[in-house]
């Protein structure tokens, strides 16, 4: 069973739309990573968020992307204008709890912007 | 700033044979060290870390990785190859003294060779 789970798996929008991608821990986690993956690239950091705040983000994450915990559990990444370069797997990764040192991948959501 | 090197883009092992996929890494304080796999259309499997103590880890599916703090290297190892170990491989860095993000390496694809 997957220590963190995403939604949607696969979601194809068009060019300047917003897109909202998910992502549920099984666990209480409190740190969350967003990470992006271009068809079979190099995978890149986005942002990290700890206690429902940015901790760090990367030059990529500019102000057309946000991350917020909604609800205490979900987690989500948005991306308010869509833009061809956006088409890329995004994954979501946390620490089993709060003194772990291996962070856990999602599965992933595609991202294809059409 | 942390840093991975994976020097090669492909590797290519007739099944049955050893494998070593290479990685070097550059961090400023102390490394926590991790291979992942992915295998097609799917996320990042965590397969081994190092944290401290034995240079020699052990992980998932026979692999294994040697720790060398002199040559900054934390190569990816397993004595005998199978057919079903092809896939991308991702040597990630965490900088045990920042609690930090994962930077990942750009990957080495592993194709054994029936």
């Amino acid at each position: 069973e997957p220590e963190v789970t995403q939604t949607p798996s696969h979601q194809v929008t068009q060019m300047g739309q917003e897109v909202i991608l998910r992502c549920v821990p099984i666990s209480n986690h409190l740190y969350f990573y967003w990470y992006r993956q271009i068809l079979g690239q190099k995978v890149e950091f986005l942002v990290s968020f700890y206690n429902n705040e940015i901790s760090e983000k990367s030059e990529i994450f500019d102000d057309q992307f946000s991350v917020e915990r909604p609800d205490g559990s979900n987690f989500t990444l948005k991306i308010r204008s869509t833009k061809l370069e956006d088409s890329a797997m995004y994954f979501c990764a946390s620490p089993r709890n709060y003194s772990g040192n291996t962070i856990y991948f999602g599965e992933g959501s595609w991202l294809t912007v059409v | 700033a942390q840093s991975v090197a994976q020097p090669e883009d492909q590797v290519n092992v007739a099944e049955g044979n050893p494998l070593t996929v290479k990685c070097t890494y550059s961090v400023s304080g102390n490394p926590y060290l991790f291979w992942y796999v992915q295998y097609p259309n799917r996320g990042l499997q965590f397969l081994l870390k190092y944290i401290t103590g034995d240079n020699l880890v052990k992980g998932s599916y026979g692999f294994e990785a040697e720790f060398n703090k002199s040559q900054t290297s934390f190569h990816l190892k397993k004595p005998s190859a199978l057919v079903s170990d092809s896939a991308l491989y991702f040597c990630a860095v965490r900088d045990m003294n920042r609690d930090d993000k994962i930077i990942f390496g750009k990957g080495t694809r592993l194709h054994i060779l029936p």
